[in-house]
């Protein structure tokens, strides 16, 4: 089985500045890694993933998370926020082979203006 | 290309009521999940389905929750009856690829 531990659930941060949200994994095979965000009364989108290769990978809004395998960790970070980050943020995992997602609790990043 | 599609958006329900939940997939999608996502918690997958058929159902309570899918397309989730600790966001989900799920905006279920 597989868990996810997402320590902060919540995350103040001026706007401009830079932001990590930390995700720790457990599990006992090979895991696919993701990153999902959820805006204020949407679904979940996905924001990154890491399935093999290199282990740094960025989204399309400046977003960039870095699977650290010796950790078990997969870390996402931005280096200047906007006001339209404000969101959720939400860590999964799932074992090759499985396509059950595993989320960790959430973290709400607010900023601050 | 329109998303995944659930309704209702909303849902307030006297306990012991019975409420269902439709959702429509992306099209061509074969893989169809039901998920829970309880107040400050992440989403919990309830039942997957490959095509028509339920792949992994270990996580529903089956005493009383109860889902179909027809024709590999359409799913309906059911509760019956609902109990004050079903409150929560039903996710609808759908994907192609093992690695790629897409959401819907989900329901919103009060039980009073």
């Amino acid at each position: 089985a597989q868990s996810v531990t997402q320590l902060d659930s919540q995350v103040p941060v001026f706007e401009e500045a830079p932001v990590e949200l930390r995700c720790n994994y457990s599990s006992s095979v090979s895991v696919y890694l993701f990153w999902y965000v959820q805006y204020p009364n949407q679904g979940l989108q996905l924001l990154l993933k890491y399935l093999s290769g290199s282990t740094l990978v960025e989204s399309i809004n400046g977003f960039e998370a870095e699977f650290n395998k010796s950790q078990t960790s997969f870390h996402l970070r931005k280096p200047s926020v906007h006001i339209s980050d404000t969101a959720e943020y939400f860590c999964a995992v799932s074992a090759f082979g499985n396509e059950k997602l595993t989320f960790g609790t959430g973290t709400r990043l607010t900023i601050i203006p | 290309e329109a998303g995944v599609v659930q309704s209702p958006r909303y849902k307030i329900i006297e306990k012991k009521q019975p409420v269902a939940f439709w959702c429509n997939p992306i099209s061509g999608h074969n893989t169809l999940y039901w998920y829970r996502q309880n107040l400050g918690q992440g989403p919990e997958l309830l039942i997957r389905y490959e095509n028509e058929e339920a792949v992994d159902d270990s996580q529903l309570p089956k005493d009383r929750f109860s889902a179909e899918r027809l024709k590999g397309v359409d799913s309906t989730l059911k509760i019956q009856p609902a109990e004050l600790g079903d409150s929560a966001v039903y996710l609808c989900a759908s994907s192609l690829a093992p690695t790629e799920a897409f959401f819907g905006q989900g329901t919103r279920l009060t039980v009073v």
